[in-house]
């Protein structure tokens, strides 16, 4: 079975820390573009970030370049997101998603996680 | 950035219905464009991908149609299942961008 399981959410205080996984089973982790989608409480969905099947090449939504990091454990069929510098509007269920075609960039997102939530908060 | 806007906001309906989504680009995506259906708590669900293909396991009463800037998604004929939120997002341009939703209801 496809599945993506999303872990390390958690309440933070601004301007703080957090890492998220996303442990990846059931397809060829190693062929497919990742994502990171996320979704403020009571509102719509938002592209977070890319990151290309080897590793190579990343994409960032404006509001959180500089601040978060996407990353890859090839080996170890996960997907990371390191964020930094924490602020109250990054306040969201965060979703890992899998691109759609084999080794693509943009893409569309054929398997999603169930989600973690983050709490940016004082 | 693309900016997607979807129409209408809620569209009210009833089971055995035609329900008729739009979602209009602010610049041309060519056919790269998906739809997503998302029930209270639950992840969304790709439903349909590069306009018009249906993905793995969706139903035949969902279709896609359009290309450039106007995209339309269609039901057919509505099931007590399909009343959810729906988005559609945009694979054409960095960064990738979805609309703001419609909400089916009934």
């Amino acid at each position: 079975e496809v599945q993506l399981l999303e872990s390390g959410g958690g309440l933070v205080q601004p301007g703080g820390s957090l890492r998220l996984s996303c442990a990846a089973s059931g397809f060829t982790f190693t062929g497919y573009g990742m994502n990171w989608v996320r979704q403020a409480p009571g509102k719509g969905l938002e592209w977070v970030s890319f990151i290309s099947a080897s590793g190579a090449s990343t994409h960032y939504v404006d509001s959180v370049k500089g601040r978060f990091t996407i990353s890859r454990g090839n080996s170890k069929n996960t997907l990371y997101l390191q964020m930094n510098s924490l602020r109250a509007e990054d306040t969201a269920v965060y979703y890992c998603a899998k691109a759609t075609h084999y080794d693509s960039s943009g893409d569309s997102f054929d398997i999603w996680g169930q989600g973690t939530m983050v709490t940016v908060s004082s | 950035e693309i900016v997607l806007t979807q129409s209408p906001a809620t569209l009210s309906l009833s089971p055995g219905e035609r329900a008729t989504l739009s979602c209009r680009a602010s610049q041309s995506v060519s056919s790269y464009l998906a739809w997503y259906q998302q029930k209270p708590g639950q992840a969304p669900r790709l439903l349909i991908y590069d306009a018009s293909n249906r993905a793995t396991g969706i139903p035949a009463r969902f279709s896609g149609s359009g290309s450039g800037t106007d995209f339309t998604l269609t039901v057919s004929s509505l099931e007590p299942e399909d009343f959810a939120v729906y988005y559609c997002q945009q694979r054409s341009n960095w960064p990738l961008t979805f609309g703001q939703g419609t909400r089916l209801e009934i």
